[in-house]
């Protein structure tokens, strides 16, 4: 039971490259999120999703772009990247409703140059 | 707007002492707080929550939390510290769906 695995763990991207951060979970959770952490800020929910084909904004979406056709994976889409997407991005999943506990991902390092 | 508010940036604690991390919410209703640790270049992990019921709440690796209605806080405390117990440490609400997460308190445990 691998838990959330993340890929890759670090990256850097010149600006306006696109890439995709990769997310997958075994636990069979419906709920999957996606997190920035910038010094300082906490944690920034992008994006999240409630089950498969069902996605929805958080509070920092713009500059990204996330899918999910099946309950394992949710990847992240950067179209073209910014300087000030540099960040370090977690995501995470749960069962059920929201008031579950979080399990988190070990997290992708990502610079924009 | 909702939020939570952890006052203190970092928190130094000699190993044995009591450590206490803070947290002060402004939420509307009843609300649903957490915590979660993060310990250097990885993910976080739960360690406790408030939904309802009992005001003391008992988490992972002897930490506590009490939740204080009338001063709108849910104080992490844990009797003695652990050199290991130093990470940051987050506070979050639920909000709809979605955690929302404070800005976070380093917890430094010196020998």
């Amino acid at each position: 039971n691998a838990g959330v695995t993340q890929t890759p763990k670090f990256r850097i991207l010149k600006i306006g490259q696109s890439m995709t951060l990769q997310c997958t979970q075994d636990m069979n959770h419906n709920y999957m999120y996606w997190y920035r952490q910038d010094p300082g800020m906490g944690l920034k929910l992008i994006y999240y999703s409630v089950g498969a084909g069902i996605t929805d904004k958080g509070e920092v979406p713009n500059g990204y772009n996330v899918s999910r056709s099946t309950t394992e994976d949710f990847p992240l889409r950067l179209e073209l990247a910014a300087p000030s997407q540099t960040s370090v991005y977690f995501c995470a999943s749960s069962r059920g409703t929201g008031y579950n506990e979080q399990f988190f991902g070990p997290g992708t390092r990502l610079t924009v140059l | 707007a909702q939020s939570v508010a952890q006052p203190e940036d970092q928190v130094n604690v000699a190993e044995g002492n009591p450590l206490t991390v803070k947290c002060t919410y402004s939420v509307s209703g009843n609300p649903y707080l957490f915590w979660y640790v993060q310990y250097p270049n990885r993910g976080l992990q739960f360690l406790l929550k408030y939904i309802t019921g009992d005001n003391l709440v008992k988490g992972s690796y002897g930490f506590e939390a009490e939740f204080n209605k009338s001063q709108t806080s849910f104080h992490l405390k844990k009797p003695s510290a652990l050199v290991s117990d130093s990470a940051l440490y987050f506070c979050a609400f639920l909000y709809g769906n979605k955690l929302v997460f404070g800005a976070g308190t380093i917890l430094r445990v010196k020998s």
